[in-house]
């Protein structure tokens, strides 16, 4: 069946350092977005990737999309303990619904 | 984006017991989740809620575990039936709508089941 993969699974960060997670489909999706859990938390919505090869910058945060709309990267810069949460991505296929990865929780350390 | 509130936030029930979630919303929405996360995981949609009509459920999810309903376009109610500890999870609603597929989340249920 449609899968979306998302590694890693767990990341711990020196505050400061710079971290990627990566999402991947097995088919080319209409579009990807991404959410932040803070832990205890509900999902909120952070951004959305339409375009092939589309970037789109938030302060810290650069979201890709990659050419062939398989796969996407959250890169943060210089993390902060604001940043500390689960970061998900969700594809929208040809089957009709998101299709959440499994997430990347996020650890930093002071 | 929507407000959106649930009610219980948490609950403790007894094995056996069912629990009914409500999710309301701000304002009238074209589609209506509901989503369940186990402990650690991700989310897994259990089924669309569909105003006036039979909710549309996923694979492994079945109406008479998890009846739905959706009696306007900014209510709905979702019955964890006949609940086992494996039915222990967060249950969240969500919402979509507007010409867009960008899902805004309620704050969830926190169920436990002894």
């Amino acid at each position: 069946g449609q899968q979306v993969m998302q590694i890693p699974q767990y990341q711990h960060v020196q505050e400061g350092e710079d971290f990627t997670t990566y999402c991947n489909s097995s088919t080319t999706l209409s579009n990807i977005q991404w959410y932040k859990q803070r832990p205890g938390g509900h999902p909120v919505f952070l951004i959305q990737l339409v375009k092939s090869g589309e970037v789109k910058k938030q302060k810290r945060l650069t979201f890709q999309f990659g050419e062939a709309k398989k796969n996407s990267s959250l890169h943060i810069t210089a993390t902060q303990t604001t940043d500390v949460g689960t970061y998900f991505c969700a594809g929208l296929g040809s089957w009709g619904k998101l299709q959440f990865g499994a997430g990347t929780q996020v650890v930093v350390t002071p | 984006s929507a407000v959106i509130s649930q009610k219980p936030s948490r609950d403790i029930c007894q094995r056996g017991t069912s629990l009914t979630i409500q999710c309301q919303v701000d304002s009238q929405v074209t589609m209506m989740f509901w989503y369940r996360q186990q402990p650690g995981q991700s989310l897994t949609l259990i089924a669309t809620a569909n105003q006036g009509s039979e909710a549309t459920y996923e694979s492994g999810f079945v109406i008479d575990k998890f009846p739905i309903s959706r009696p306007n376009l900014t209510f709905s109610t979702l019955t964890v039936s006949n609940m086992s500890p494996e039915d222990s999870s967060i249950y969240l609603c969500s919402v979509a709508g507007g010409g867009t597929d960008t899902q805004y989340f309620g704050p969830g249920t926190r169920l436990t089941v002894l």
